[in-house]
C-alpha cells in the first residue's frame, strides 16, 4: 500500500485568506485525487491531479478557487483560495495504488474558516 | 452515472453484539468495483476491503465478513461481536466506468456501547 502525508495536519483560518494543502507519496503514482469532506458529510471529489497537465475539476469546483499543481509523481498541493466559513472541511488527498482501482488516503487536513 | 446509497445514518449496538451495515450500489457497468473504508474519529480513512464485480464470493476477515450480491446490487458489512474500537464512520464505495473516480455513499455512523 501506499503512504501518503498530508501537511499541514489542521490549520485555523481567516475569511478571505488562502491555504496551500500538501501531499507527499512514498511512491511513483499515476493518478492523485482531491477529496472535500465537509461537516457530517460525505467525500465529495474535487479534482484529479494530472503530472504534467492541468487538473480535472469535477462540477461545481473551478481551477480559481481550487488550484492544484502537481510537479511529479509523488507530489501535489491544493490551493484553497478566498476562503470563507463555507470552505471549513476535512481535505483528503488519495492515490490509486498498485492494486487495480485500490485507492489509498491520506490522514486528511482540518480546515476551520472563522 | 453511478450512486451508492447507505440507509442507515446512525447504527448502535451493545458491544459483542453483531451488525449489518447495509449498502446498495447503482451503475450501468458490468465491470465495477466496490469498496468499504472505516473513519474513526481521528478523520483518517482506512481501507477495509474491495470486491470486483466478477467475483461474488463472500469474504470473510477475522470480525469482519461482506456479502457481495449483484442480484439486488447490494455489498453489505457484517462486524461480529463489536467492540468500542469499532465505533466510527463506515463508507460504502463504488468506481465503475473504467475510471478512477470513486463515489462514496453518505457514510453509517457505527456506535458500539461498553
Amino acid at each position: 500500500s501506499a503512504v501518503i502525508s498530508q501537511k499541514p495536519s489542521r490549520d485555523i483560518c481567516q475569511r478571505g485568506t488562502s491555504l496551500t494543502i500538501q501531499c507527499q507519496v512514498d511512491s511513483q503514482v499515476t493518478m492523485m485525487f482531491w477529496y472535500r469532506q465537509q461537516p457530517g458529510q460525505s467525500l465529495t471529489l474535487i479534482a484529479t491531479a494530472n503530472q504534467g497537465s492541468e487538473a480535472t475539476y469535477e462540477s461545481g469546483f473551478v481551477i480559481d478557487k481550487f488550484p492544484i499543481s502537481r510537479p511529479n509523481l509523488t507530489f501535489s498541493t491544493l490551493t484553497v483560495s478566498n476562503m470563507s466559513p463555507e470552505d471549513s472541511s476535512i481535505y483528503l488527498c488519495s492515490v490509486v495504488g498498485q492494486g487495480i482501482n485500490e485507492q489509498f488516503f491520506g490522514p486528511g487536513t482540518r480546515l476551520t474558516v472563522l | 452515472a453511478q450512486k451508492v446509497t447507505q440507509a442507515q445514518t446512525e447504527i448502535s449496538v451493545v458491544e459483542k453484539e453483531d451488525v449489518t451495515l447495509d449498502c446498495v450500489y447503482e451503475t450501468r457497468d458490468t465491470t465495477y468495483y466496490l469498496f468499504w473504508y472505516k473513519q474513526p474519529p481521528s478523520g483518517e480513512l482506512v481501507f477495509l476491503i474491495r470486491r470486483n464485480s466478477f467475483d461474488e464470493q463472500n469474504e470473510i476477515s477475522g470480525r469482519y465478513s461482506w456479502n457481495f450480491q449483484k442480484s439486488t446490487s447490494s455489498f453489505n458489512f457484517t462486524i461480529t461481536a463489536s467492540q468500542v474500537v469499532d465505533s466510527a464512520v463506515y463508507f460504502c464505495a463504488l468506481n465503475s466506468g473504467g475510471y478512477q473516480k470513486v463515489t462514496f455513499g453518505t457514510g453509517t455512523k457505527l456506535q458500539v456501547i461498553p
